[in-house]
């Protein structure tokens, strides 16, 4: 069965350097989501993605924060200068969208911020 | 904007009880209901959905019932296994508006042999 996959596992950053986490969604997805977990917490949405540009952002997203599809597979999540309170699990999703259809979840990236 | 709470936060029951995890939204535009297991290391993997011109559905031991009037919806899973053991995560979104999924706290399933 086709699957979302994320790279690294677990990154461990410096606070206030760039992190880049890294995501294949499923290959005729369409629309593509970030959502992140602080340990203990709920499972929280940051944006989509679709037709190469952001559809919704949520008061998380704020400027230090960017995504970008490179290329054909690829789906980016960019923190520029991270802080502590970013350590978090960062998951990735996809769907083909149009409404009504699931999304899929990676397994996440655990971001480390020391 | 959505809130999704979600009760017990955790529930041990014996291999072959039925476990019941009960949610609440505040949002009535929200119109699908998805219900995602975590294992320990692994992503949300979604086990069952249900939209809201729907009352029930099942799949198996699973089953979910939503009651669109007082904004509530369940998830049934009957003959628990050991291997249920996890995190169950209720959410819900408005397909065809957000589509983002607003997620409630969880709850930690022990199924004890």
């Amino acid at each position: 069965e086709p699957e979302v996959t994320q790279t690294p596992s677990h990154q461990v950053t410096q606070m206030g350097q760039e992190v880049i986490l890294r995501c294949v969604p499923i290959s005729n997805h369409l629309y593509f989501y970030w959502y992140r977990q602080i340990l203990g917490q709920k499972v929280e949405f940051l944006v989509s993605f679709y037709n190469n540009e952001i559809s919704e952002k949520s008061e998380i997203f704020d400027d230090q924060f960017s995504v970008e599809r490179p290329d054909g597979s690829n789906f980016t999540l960019k923190i520029r200068s991270t802080k502590l309170e970013d350590s978090a699990m960062y998951f990735c999703a996809s769907n083909s969208g149009g409404g009504n259809q699931p999304q899929h979840f990676g397994d996440g990236t655990r971001l480390s911020i020391l | 904007g959505e809130n999704v709470e979600q009760h017990p936060s955790t529930l041990s029951v014996q291999e072959g009880d039925s476990a019941v995890i009960k949610c609440t939204y505040s949002d009535s535009a929200s119109n699908y209901f998805p219900w995602y297991k975590q294992e320990l290391g692994k992503g949300p993997q979604l086990i069952i959905d249900i939209r809201s011109n729907v009352g029930e559905k099942k799949d198996q031991r699973i089953a979910v019932t939503l009651n669109k009037t007082a904004k509530h919806f369940s998830l049934h899973i009957t003959e628990t296994q050991p291997e249920d053991s996890a995190v169950y995560f209720c959410a819900a979104s408005n397909q065809g508006g957000s589509e983002k999924l607003v997620f409630g706290k969880g709850m930690k399933l022990t199924v004890n042999p």
